[in-house]
């Protein structure tokens, strides 16, 4: 089956940026998606189809996908962005949805 | 308001049955596929299934094909997600998702509340 690999964790510093990669077999074949879970909360979609962003999702989140990594590069991080990130593709192999270990973002 | 409100969670005993449920408003419901994701304490997310917008195809994760049973009654606004010979390992938030545009391979824009399962003797 197809497997998405994450960090389990990146830290940065207030107005830095944070970038989250995301590995997978042929990665830059799929569409990936991002979503951000805040403690106790439901998930969030933050990024679709590697680029784009959600209506109401700030600026300071973008994705991009090449070279072989799908990546989440938050900028001007602030204290409010500590969640946990999880990449998300389908696989088309198999028909199924796969996401990624998670990444816990902490913004030191 | 587009929202989604998942029920028919609990504690049930391993090999029980359970049926969850998720009641959608606010948008037009037999337009989007719908999926089920679920989320073990202190783990990260899983899918577990999807239905097509019409209920004609069906996926589901390998650890619960064979278990579970996803459906759609769209005069009721409601997916479902029946739940049989439950494990340990089943326990966990589920979360009922809907795709952000028409196709179910879409990335999942709408999610519920989730409802909590727990599978305990």
């Amino acid at each position: 089956s197809y497997v998405l690999t994450q960090p389990p964790s990146v830290s940065e510093a207030p107005g830095q940026t944070a970038r989250i990669p995301c590995g997978g077999d042929d990665i830059g074949s799929k569409s990936v998606h991002w979503y951000q879970q805040k403690l106790g909360l439901a998930p969030v979609l933050i990024v679709y189809d590697d680029s784009a962003r959600p209506s109401g999702i700030p600026e300071r989140f973008s994705g991009s996908n090449s070279g072989g990594t799908a990546t989440l590069t938050i900028s001007r991080v602030e204290a409010g962005d500590e969640a946990d990130y999880y990449c998300q593709v389908w696989d088309y192999d198999s028909d199924q949805w796969v996401f990624g270990g998670g990444t816990k973002l902490a913004v030191l | 308001q587009v929202l989604l409100v998942e029920s028919g969670g609990g504690v049930v005993q391993p090999g029980r049955s359970l049926r969850l449920s998720c009641a959608a408003s606010g948008f037009t419901f037999n337009s989007h596929g719908m999926h089920w994701v679920r989320q073990a304490p202190g783990k990260g997310l899983e899918w577990v299934a999807a239905i097509w917008y019409d209920g004609s195809k069906k996926f589901y994760a390998d650890s619960v094909r064979g278990r579970c049973t996803i459906s759609r009654d769209n005069s009721k606004n409601t997916v479902y997600m029946e739940m049989s010979s439950l494990k340990v390992e089943d326990t966990a938030v589920y979360y009922c998702a809907r795709v952000r545009a028409v196709t179910i391979i879409d990335a999942f824009h709408i999610w519920g509340q989730g409802t909590t399962v727990t599978v305990s003797s």
